[in-house]
């Protein structure tokens, strides 16, 4: 089945603890992406991955990091987590970074707590 | 950057047809109006996209304005499953960052 899994679902952490959450998608999509959505902002996008090694600032990129050593995965790191990033997560991915018309597929979604 | 304006609730009845206005006044001429939305409790997913012409397929219609600066997703018939919130979005021009706005929160009343 395709699809975008992200790991874990849930994750209660304090702060300054460095964490990551896993993505990957096995429809061998070169666009992944990540976003963060909180009450009343909506879904904001962190950082985009245009292919292996090829990486991008999004609209709030301060705080995470992000690495595409392998064409499935997306990892999104946070070195030292505040509880300004307590938030509802998730990586998306489209086939081709340069088709403006490609349609993004979302994981289920992480939910962060930092504490 | 690429900003795009919509309502932030509308209600609708079931059974009758909805339309969902989005403004999107920086587009620019190569980038492609998507909608997604988002179901309680789920990651967003695909409604339709479309560039200049009207498009259908069997989710919804989407309606654009000749000058490309707003678009309609109209739902034909909208039932209680449709309830969400739905998203219109574009690509920053020049760039392949997504922005999306806060969406329109569509409640549909039995």
């Amino acid at each position: 089945e395709a699809q975008v899994t992200q790991n874990p679902r849930y994750l209660i952490t304090v702060t300054g603890k460095k964490l990551t959450v896993t993505c990957s998608q096995n429809m061998n999509h070169e666009y992944m992406s990540w976003y963060r959505q909180d009450p009343g902002l909506g879904l904001r996008q962190i950082y985009y991955s245009m292919n292996v090694e090829v990486t991008d600032k999004g609209d709030v990129p301060e705080g995470y990091k992000v690495s595409r050593k392998e064409k499935r995965n997306f990892p999104l790191i946070l070195e030292s987590p505040s509880p300004n990033q307590t938030s509802l997560y998730f990586c998306a991915s489209s086939r081709k970074y340069n088709q403006k018309s490609e349609t993004q597929y979302f994981g289920p979604g992480t939910r962060l707590l930092v504490l | 950057d690429a900003k795009t304006t919509q309502p932030n609730s509308m209600e609708s009845n079931e059974e009758e047809p909805v339309h969902l206005p989005c403004n999107h006044s920086t587009i620019s001429g190569t980038d492609y109006i998507h909608w997604y939305r988002q179901l309680p409790s789920q990651g967003p997913e695909y409604v339709i996209h479309g560039l200049t012409s009207n498009v259908n397929n069997r989710m919804a219609s989407l309606a654009i304005a000749e000058d490309r600066k707003s678009s309609t997703l109209i739902l034909h018939r909208a039932t209680l499953r449709d309830a969400a919130v739905y998203y219109c979005i574009h690509t920053t021009s020049g760039t392949y960052k997504y922005i999306f706005g806060t969406g329109t929160r569509l409640k549909v009343l039995a």
